[in-house]
């Protein structure tokens, strides 16, 4: 009964280089967040995503950042072009369906930007 | 702009005795208030849920309160152990539920 599994967990990347960051959600789930943490700050919210549909990506920088979350496979977190800015740790959660449902947490990337 | 803010940022105490970690949260419309447990180097696991109606909400030597009138909520340790080592995370979500708003945690060191 696997949980969430997230990969790599520790990224580095130099300046102007692509970051991907995997999710495999709880087996079953179809519904999966992204949130990113910086140091000494709560989680916040980027993007929902349900199976090949992004429901909402307010708190996603519109340059530069994107997700998907296809029909087989992990959800993709992208970000081009890094900057030393984007050095955080960044969160994926599931959930079975939207609304009250618990949402469950995988370990987090930790992507580090020289 | 909602927000969720935590009380102390950190504390430490020695094992054995209890405390009490304070979520002063700005978020309406208001859905339901989690705690979550973090670990270093581990994502968020949840510990209570509760919706607006609830007063209190226990899971073994973890018990939160909520006052939706005064939007305060509080989450007590009791007898403290070494694991209780982690930080505490208030989180808030909306009535669409799936966008959580977080509090910036607050940092327990349980001591020998």
């Amino acid at each position: 009964n696997a949980g969430v599994m997230q990969n790599p967990r520790h990224l580095v990347r130099r300046r102007g280089q692509e970051a991907r960051l995997r999710c495999s959600p709880v087996k079953g789930h179809s519904h999966v967040y992204w949130y990113r943490q910086l140091p000494e700050e709560g989680l916040k919210f980027m993007v929902y995503l349900q199976k090949e549909n992004i429901i909402d990506e307010s708190g996603m920088p519109k340059e530069r950042f994107s997700a998907e979350f296809p029909k087989e496979g992990p959800s993709i977190l992208r970000i081009q072009q890094v900057v030393r800015g984007d050095s955080a740790a960044y969160f994926c959660a599931s959930s079975e369906n939207r609304g009250l449902d618990e949402q469950y947490f995988g370990p987090g990337t930790r992507l580090t930007v020289t | 702009k909602n927000q969720v803010e935590q009380s102390p940022q950190s504390l430490i105490i020695l094992e054995g005795k209890n405390c009490t970690l304070q979520c002063n949260y700005t978020v309406s419309p208001f859905s339901n208030l989690r705690w979550y447990k973090q670990d270093t180097g581990r994502g968020p696991v949840s510990l209570t849920i509760m919706t607006f109606s609830e007063n209190t909400k226990s899971n073994g030597r973890y018990t939160a309160t909520l006052d939706a009138d005064t939007k305060q909520s509080s989450l007590h340790i009791t007898a403290s152990q070494l694991s209780d080592s982690a930080s505490y995370i208030c989180v808030v979500s909306d009535p669409n539920d799936y966008k959580l708003s977080f509090g910036a945690g607050t940092t327990v060191t349980v001591r020998a």
